[in-house]
């Protein structure tokens, strides 16, 4: 079956202009999750949704990202006037619960950021 | 929040056994080990977990020590394939606040060689 997929797979901007990345999750998960990897390093954990509600959001680095999951399936991260920080591949995953012992998460190939 | 250490990179001669060693000191009672792997341009790829015992599936086995300070994820016959970064994350097993974080650390890269 479909895997996650996000889209574009590439994004290039100008510092201060505003990004939406989209992220199509496997039919049926219940988890959605944004990642943020920066060159040489692991990926970053962003924000958790269990269906339509963000249940974590800790992880956002500040009030410029936002992100929402209207209906409980395809999700938006959304970066307000970027910075050259922000450059960076943001990845999606998805997984069938989040409130499981066995929580495999299920990645996409992600959307490279680069902020000009 | 660094839960586990890994070394930043290994080699392996394809066909022989990969060992990745982890050492995860301040893991509490009940939290998982988990492993996933990158291949480079990829997004992470779920290896195995386990909480107390030795796991093993069709792609490697996890050893995790009797105090859990330590695991070793094992790929019993390595091949070019096999070449990325591979993590080891410690995960919250309790539901709640942590429960769905993973800590990814930096990983180590895997080169295995003809």
């Amino acid at each position: 079956g479909a895997g996650v997929s996000q889209t574009p797979s590439n994004k290039v901007t100008e510092k201060g202009k505003y990004v939406e990345l989209r992220c199509d999750p496997i039919s049926g998960h219940t988890a959605l999750y944004w990642y943020r990897q920066s060159l040489g390093q692991g990926p970053e954990f962003l924000i958790y949704f269990q269906g339509t509600g963000a249940a974590d959001d800790s992880g956002l680095p500040n009030d410029r990202f936002f992100a929402v999951r209207p209906e409980g399936s395809v999700s938006t991260l959304k970066i307000q006037r970027t910075e050259r920080g922000d450059s960076a591949v943001y990845l999606c995953a998805s997984s069938p619960i989040g409130t499981s012992d066995y929580n495999e998460q299920f990645f996409g190939p992600g959307t490279r950021l680069t902020v000009l | 929040d660094a839960k586990t250490t890994q070394p930043p990179s290994m080699d392996c001669a394809e066909g022989r056994a990969a060992n990745l060693p982890c050492n995860h000191s301040t893991i509490s009672g009940n939290e998982y080990v988990y492993w996933y792997r990158q291949i480079h341009s990829q997004g992470p790829q779920y290896i195995i977990h386990g909480l107390k015992n030795n796991e093993t599936n069709e792609m490697a086995s996890l050893i995790i020590t009797e105090d859990r300070k330590s695991s070793t994820l094992i790929l019993p016959h390595a091949t070019l394939r096999d070449t990325a970064v591979y993590y080891c994350i410690v995960r919250d097993g309790t539901v709640g606040y942590n429960f769905n974080k993973f800590y990814f650390g930096s990983g180590t890269k895997l080169n295995v060689k003809p």
